[in-house]
């Protein structure tokens, strides 16, 4: 049971590139989240889609987007990439909001 | 919006001493109340949850937490510490309304032989 799959787990990117994060999940969950880790500052959520076909803004969604492809999967797009934009970005997804939420291992992105 | 303070961002214990982590939130109803634990270059793993059932709520790896609403504390506790539990905690609470959950900034916790 692979639960929730990251990819790519490293990635460095130049400033002004661009790049989508993928994530899948075979839970069969309904929702499914994107955060950033910085260090200091918690988990930070970006994007979260309460189920397939809908997406809405989490607390830092400025300069990403997301695609909530089917049920599985949900993809995180830097448009164009800045150094500010260097974290570390997790997946998650739970069957709803009382629901614990089950994470990917991250993707360890750095934009030189 | 809610939020989570955890006080502490690093804790240090000696192995075989009582952990104490200590986790704050600001609701006016009563949330779900979360602990998870990342060990280095790892995702987030459930420690336990909190959704009203029982105050009192053991999780794994002989941690608990006790759901106080007159002090809104959700503190993780565990008698013993082992090397093992060095790692950082994060304690979490669900939004009312949203399916999301708001992170508080975490606690490293090392545990010294």
């Amino acid at each position: 049971n692979a639960g929730v799959t990251q990819t790519p787990k490293f990635q460095v990117l130049k400033t002004g590139q661009s790049m989508t994060l993928q994530c899948a999940q075979d839970m069969n969950h309904n929702s499914m989240y994107w955060y950033r880790q910085d260090p200091g500052m918690g988990l930070r959520l970006i994007y979260y889609s309460a189920s397939e076909g809908t997406t809405d803004k989490g607390e830092v969604p400025n300069g990403y987007n997301v695609s909530r492809l089917n049920k599985r999967e949900f993809s995180l797009r830097l448009e164009s990439a800045a150094p500010s934009q260097t974290s570390v970005y997790f997946c998650a997804s739970s069957e709803g909001r009382a629901q614990p939420q089950h994470f990917g291992d991250g993707t360890r992105l750095s934009i030189l | 919006a809610q939020s989570v303070t955890q006080l502490g961002s690093h804790v240090s214990v000696s192995e075989g001493a009582l952990v104490l982590l200590r986790c704050n939130y600001s609701s006016s109803v009563p949330p779900y109340l979360f602990w998870y634990v990342q060990y280095p270059n790892q995702g987030l793993q459930l420690l336990l949850k909190y959704t009203s059932a029982a105050t009192l709520v053991k999780g794994i790896n002989g941690f608990e937490a006790e759901f106080k609403k007159s002090e809104t504390s959700f503190h993780l506790t565990k008698p013993s510490a082992h090397m093992s539990d060095a790692a950082e905690y994060f304690c979490a609470v669900s939004e009312t309304g949203r399916r999301a959950l708001t992170f508080g900034s975490g606690t490293r916790l090392q545990v010294q032989p």
